[in-house]
């Protein structure tokens, strides 16, 4: 069966700083794998995913993830943070042994420093 | 506007008494799903439907019932409200069923807490 880690329940970092959540996967199979954020009291919105495409894939408002096969990783990045990526992130995965299940990991939440 | 709605968006309720939180999607999606958001859990899948009068259990069903007469609305049943349903949940719709490639798109979600 699939699964999703993240790495960090919170993460804080400086306005300016980079941006690194990490995600690891498990999976028999090649997986495909997305990236959702939540703002305060919204519900989920999707900032990428990876089809079996390009390994390095841009998503919205900056962020971009990379899909690392021997890694068994898809971390997301953003070079500058902004205080409005205050948010929590869920990184999920599609299980291909159950139709059409996402699996969402626990979350991680972004503290942006001034 | 392509939407997912769900109401009602807060309720406080007490054990046992019934309630039903809907859903609602215009985009004419195939596939819907129930999730209930809970603090170092994340999201976790109650139910599922992948069309019309197609239901199934997901990771935690228990105390939940769903229907799916039409193709845009979902609703969510508790029949028995219980403290441990005490969550947020959300309703989540997308295009095809078998396409797990396809975006998910997110209702606000219901903030509910049963007393």
């Amino acid at each position: 069966a699939q699964s999703v880690t993240q790495l960090g329940s919170h993460v804080s970092v400086s306005e300016g700083a980079l941006v690194l959540l990490r995600c690891n996967y498990s999976s028999s199979v090649p997986p495909y794998l997305f990236w959702y954020v939540q703002y305060p009291n919204q519900g989920l919105q999707l900032l990428l995913k990876y089809t079996s495409a390009a390994t390095l894939v841009k998503g919205i408002n900056g962020f971009e993830a990379e899909f690392k096969k021997s890694e068994t990783s898809f971390h997301l990045t953003k070079p500058s943070a902004h205080m409005s990526d205050a948010a929590e992130y869920f990184c999920a995965v599609s299980d291909r042994s159950r139709d059409d299940k996402i699996i969402f990991g626990k979350g991680t939440r972004l503290h942006i420093l001034p | 506007e392509a939407q997912v709605t769900q109401n009602p968006r807060y309720l406080i309720t007490v054990t046992g008494k019934k309630l039903t939180v809907t859903c609602s999607q215009n985009m004419n999606h195939e596939y819907m799903s129930w999730y209930r958001q809970d603090p170092g859990l994340g999201l976790r899948q109650i139910y599922y439907s992948m069309n019309v009068e197609v239901t199934d259990k997901g990771d935690v069903p228990e105390g939940y019932k769903v229907s799916r007469k039409e193709k845009r609305n979902f609703p969510l049943i508790l029949e028995s409200p219980s403290p441990n349903q005490t969550s947020l949940y959300f309703c989540a719709s997308r295009p095809q069923s078998g396409m797990r490639t396809d975006t998910q798109y997110f209702g606000p979600g219901t903030r509910l807490t049963v007393l």
